[in-house]
């Protein structure tokens, strides 16, 4: 069974550039979720959708991030424009449905605004 | 407020010794479940185990145990005769059922202990 799906694996942009990360999630997982990783720290989620559907943006900088998962299979995560701090793992994770189900994750691309 | 705590930040030890990596948790949740995860150099997660709130038996894997007490809000992780294999950040997270009911079960994750095994 394949994993989880991310490109790229790494990134560097400049300050007030875009960028974009994709997932592609294990075969028939309805849940999706994008999780921001800073140095040193536990994994912090940004989304989580259920098929094409947001379940919680809550932690989702609004202003420069965007995410969307049109068909309910891969999805895309945008930040613009990106900033220093966005400096960052994303990883992306998917289970089968929406409930305390073990979540497989992907390698994760690492981001670094200079 | 952090949901997970890991108070340990980093743990070295020698090959074969024993080594405990602690977790503790805040819920108002009735329902809720905790997970540990393993994070190698390659940066990929790794789950662990997952365990409910019903249930506080003291489960092993091989050299993997771990120690639930609702009573302590703990959900502690031992490695027995610990390998280099095991040099890794490990993270306990929680699942809870966020409100509105049944709409989310995204993970809480605590900062992570590492743990660097030497020969």
């Amino acid at each position: 069974e394949a994993g989880v799906a991310q490109s790229p694996r790494y990134k560097i942009i400049e300050k007030r550039q875009s960028v974009a990360f994709w997932c592609n999630p294990i075969s028939g997982h309805a849940t999706l979720y994008w999780y921001q990783q800073i140095l040193g720290q536990g994994p912090k989620l940004l989304i989580q959708f259920q098929n094409n559907g947001v379940v919680d943006d809550s932690q989702l900088p609004k202003d420069r991030f965007s995410a969307e998962r049109l068909k309910g299979v891969d999805s895309t995560l945008k930040i613009q424009p990106a900033k220093l701090e966005d400096s960052a793992v994303y990883l992306c994770a998917s289970s089968l449905g929406n409930s305390h189900n073990e979540q497989f994750f992907g390698p994760g691309t690492r981001l670094t605004v200079l | 407020a952090q949901k997970v705590t890991q108070a340990q930040t980093e743990i070295s030890v020698v090959e074969k010794e024993d080594v405990t990596l602690d977790c503790v948790y805040e819920t108002r949740d009735t329902t809720y479940y905790l997970f540990w995860y393993k994070q190698p150099p390659s940066g990929e997660l790794v789950f662990l185990i997952r365990r409910n709130s019903f249930d506080e038996q003291n489960e092993i894997s091989g050299r993997y145990s771990w120690n639930f007490q609702k009573s302590t809000s703990s959900f502690n992780f031992t490695i027995t005769a610990s390998q280099v294999v095991d040099s890794a950040v490990y993270f306990c997270a929680l699942s809870e059922t966020l409100p509105p009911r049944n709409s989310g079960y995204a993970l809480n994750f605590g900062k992570g202990t590492s743990l660097l095994v030497t020969p």
